[in-house]
């Protein structure tokens, strides 16, 4: 079983407050991955990271930010929520080195974050 | 357009039945092709990984590939109450991210 932990588990909270979801991972894994999924939509990638120091905006445009200072911890920064952030928010490695192309890639997933802003 | 197109369900099947799932795609360019497993309130978990055409067999398990009519399935034989979650397919090109379909929700009764 995967060991890529998410907290917390379910965040209700109103709209203007600054919020951290937090990702760990044990796998010693380089390549980090958030997602972003929606009931009966497809899963949107929002921000991923190569490794320490790196970060990259994904496919979908988010207006979270994240960090990478420790190869285990990969946090998901908002500055003020708003309703329109409510979603689940799925955090992801992968033991794919390199900055090159993805090609038989495996993602680990956590079991998410629901977020909830009223 | 989207790339990926996965009927979102639900499937209902009996306990036992043979339970075949499917995404087609637009981008011939996608040559691997994974399905992962999502149960409620968890997240995806890679089930199976294919690369080009052809089959691939896990147990109960199969994944196949067409990628003359860019279309794949995965048939899930002798099905169980525990396979119940949402079934979603995911691939890319070797070049790109993966591209995930909706995911098609199963529920199969005892």
């Amino acid at each position: 079983e995967a060991d890529i932990y998410q907290t917390p588990r379910y965040l209700v909270i109103g709209t203007g407050k600054k919020i951290t979801l937090e990702c760990s991972q044990t796998m010693g894994h380089d390549k980090m991955y958030w997602y972003q999924q929606d009931p009966g939509m497809e899963l949107h990638l929002i921000h991923y990271s190569y490794g320490v120091n790196s970060t990259e905006k994904g496919d979908l445009s988010s207006e979270s930010t994240v960090s990478r200072i420790r190869t285990e911890h990969f946090p998901l920064t908002l500055e003020s929520a708003r309703p329109s952030h409510t979603s689940q928010y799925l955090c992801a490695s992968s033991a794919m080195r390199g900055t090159g192309p993805s090609t038989n890639e495996k993602l680990f997933f956590g079991s998410g974050t629901q977020l909830s802003v009223l | 357009q989207k790339e990926v197109e996965q009927d979102p369900g639900p499937l209902s099947v009996p306990e036992g039945a043979i339970v075949s799932l499917n995404c087609t795609y637009s981008n011939s360019a996608f040559q691997y092709f994974m399905w992962y497993r999502q149960y409620s309130r968890k997240g995806p978990e890679l089930l199976m990984y294919t690369y080009s055409s052809g089959n691939k067999e896990d147990g109960r398990f199969t994944a196949q590939v067409d990628k003359s009519s860019k279309y794949i399935s995965l048939f899930i034989r002798d099905s169980q109450p525990s396979d119940s979650a949402t079934y979603l397919c995911a691939m890319n090109t070797g070049f790109q991210k993966l591209v995930f379909g909706t995911g098609t929700r199963l529920l199969v009764s005892p």
